[in-house]
């Protein structure tokens, strides 16, 4: 079954430390994938995606992920974080070229320790 | 430019009743897709809706229901209200054109099913 995996459902970090937030999916064919962050009572923001070409991908707020095929994984990372990254952060895939369905991660919360 | 706009943004309704939830995608988009983020949840799936048609539906029973307008506007309606659909109910628009590869979300609805 087509599936995306957040190992991690809460990750503290002390501020201007650097953090990595991990998704792992399970597929044999291509996909797109996706991290979205949500703030408090707020929709969810795109923060960057891979479709095809370099393997790592620069998004806004300083985010940037790397698609490894061979682990199928999408990981997130920032070298220096703040506390208004304190956040959901949601991995997504679409698994299927042409259907626009995207599937979630079960998310993880990143609280920034001043 | 006017994003993703839902309303109401919170609702509470009893069980057994019916309610609509409304969005307007953002200017340009022609595909409107549903999602319901129960607590602590990833957003799952519900429908999409492009020219007016129903073009995929996720994992929900028939007492969810939708409506896309030639303005592109949508309704998710539900029926029968169940304590368990109470959760955040997110649109999403996309331009088909684009492949779907950028969704941009609403602020969301707020349901609550006392």
């Amino acid at each position: 079954a087509q599936s995306v995996t957040q190992l991690d459902s809460q990750v503290p970090v002390f501020e201007e430390a650097p953090v990595e937030l991990r998704c792992n999916y399970s597929s044999s064919v291509s996909v797109y994938l996706f991290w979205y962050v949500q703030y408090p009572n707020q929709g969810l923001q795109l923060l960057l995606k891979y479709l095809s070409g370099s393997t790592l991908v620069k998004g806004i707020n300083g985010f940037e992920a790397e698609f490894n095929k061979s682990q199928t994984s999408f990981h997130l990372r920032k070298p220096s974080v703040h506390i208004s990254d304190t956040a959901e952060y949601f991995c997504a895939v679409i698994f299927n070229f042409g259907n626009e369905k995207l599937t979630f991660g079960t998310g993880t919360r990143l609280t920034i320790i001043p | 430019d006017a994003g993703v706009t839902q309303s109401p943004t919170h609702l509470i309704k009893t069980r057994g009743q019916q309610v609509t939830l409304r969005c307007s995608p953002k200017s340009g988009h022609d595909t409107v897709s549903w999602y319901q983020q129960a607590l602590g949840q990833g957003p799952q799936f519900i429908f999409q809706y492009y020219e007016e048609e129903e073009r995929q539906r996720g994992n929900f029973p028939d007492r969810f229901s939708g409506h896309q307008f030639p303005n592109y506007s949508s309704e998710l309606n539900v029926n029968a209200l169940l304590l368990g659909d109470s959760a955040l109910y997110l649109c999403a628009s996309s331009l088909e054109a684009a492949g779907g590869t950028e969704a941009f979300f609403g602020q969301g609805t707020r349901l609550t099913v006392v």
